[in-house]
């Protein structure tokens, strides 16, 4: 089955910097690639998502990157802000497939 | 709208007594269903999924089962809970696949269960 590695594992940036979360995944056939965000004792939910088909995709500060030739995509968050402190969790989805298997997340504190 | 609801919050149990987390979705027919759990510190494993009524696909060999007797509710069970069972419980569901392309799943708020 699908297997997703996700690094780093956490990530202490200074508010305003970037910062980027990079995630492999080992079945060439996936073609769905979700991103999530969860908060201090909340439910992850869905900030970016990315299809096989799209090389990169953004939407305000975030943006994500697809390489399928290399199997790996990036998270990129930029002019970082406390409120993006939280777990960033990588997932990727098989054509055909229902599960959903996740990364291990990275655990995001933005210093003011 | 589609709304998920998972119960209870918070549960603490002791080892070797059962266990019953439900989950309903309403709003939507036919969906793929997911339990997942989340261990302290680390990522969301895959423990049950099903695309339909009484289809439960396992991820995960232990003491854990899931069933789903109606098609919008996925149960979570457990005839004797073990210690390393404790952990932040999350139901999810994400709609039947559109022309071949999956897509984003929706959690419900989690269940934190603490084996004593």
């Amino acid at each position: 089955g699908e297997n997703v590695e996700q690094h780093p594992s956490t990530l202490s940036v200074q508010e305003g910097d970037s910062a980027v979360i990079k995630c492999t995944y080992s079945d060439s056939a996936s073609n769905y690639f979700p991103w999530y965000k969860q908060e201090l004792g909340k439910r992850p939910q869905l900030i970016i998502d990315i299809r096989s088909n799209v090389g990169e995709k953004k939407d305000q500060r975030i943006a994500v990157t697809l390489n399928k030739t290399a199997k790996h995509f990036s998270l990129h968050i930029t002019e970082t802000q406390p409120e993006d402190s939280a777990v960033y969790f990588c997932a990727a989805s098989v054509y055909n497939n229902n599960d959903m298997r996740f990364g291990a997340g990275t655990r995001l504190t933005v210093k003011p | 709208s589609q709304t998920i609801h998972q119960w209870p919050a918070t549960l603490v149990q002791p080892v070797g007594s059962p266990l019953s987390l439900e989950c309903t979705v309403e709003g939507t027919s036919n969906p793929n269903l997911y339990w997942y759990r989340q261990a302290a510190g680390r990522g969301l494993q895959l423990l049950f999924y099903s695309v339909g009524i009484g289809q439960i696909s396992s991820e995960v060999p232990q003491n854990l089962s899931a069933s789903r007797p109606q098609d919008r509710q996925f149960i979570l069970s457990s005839k004797k809970l073990l210690l390393s069972d404790s952990g932040f419980y999350l139901c999810a569901w994400n709609p039947a696949r559109d022309r071949g392309m999956n897509t984003e799943a929706f959690f419900g708020q989690g269940t934190r269960l603490t084996v004593v």
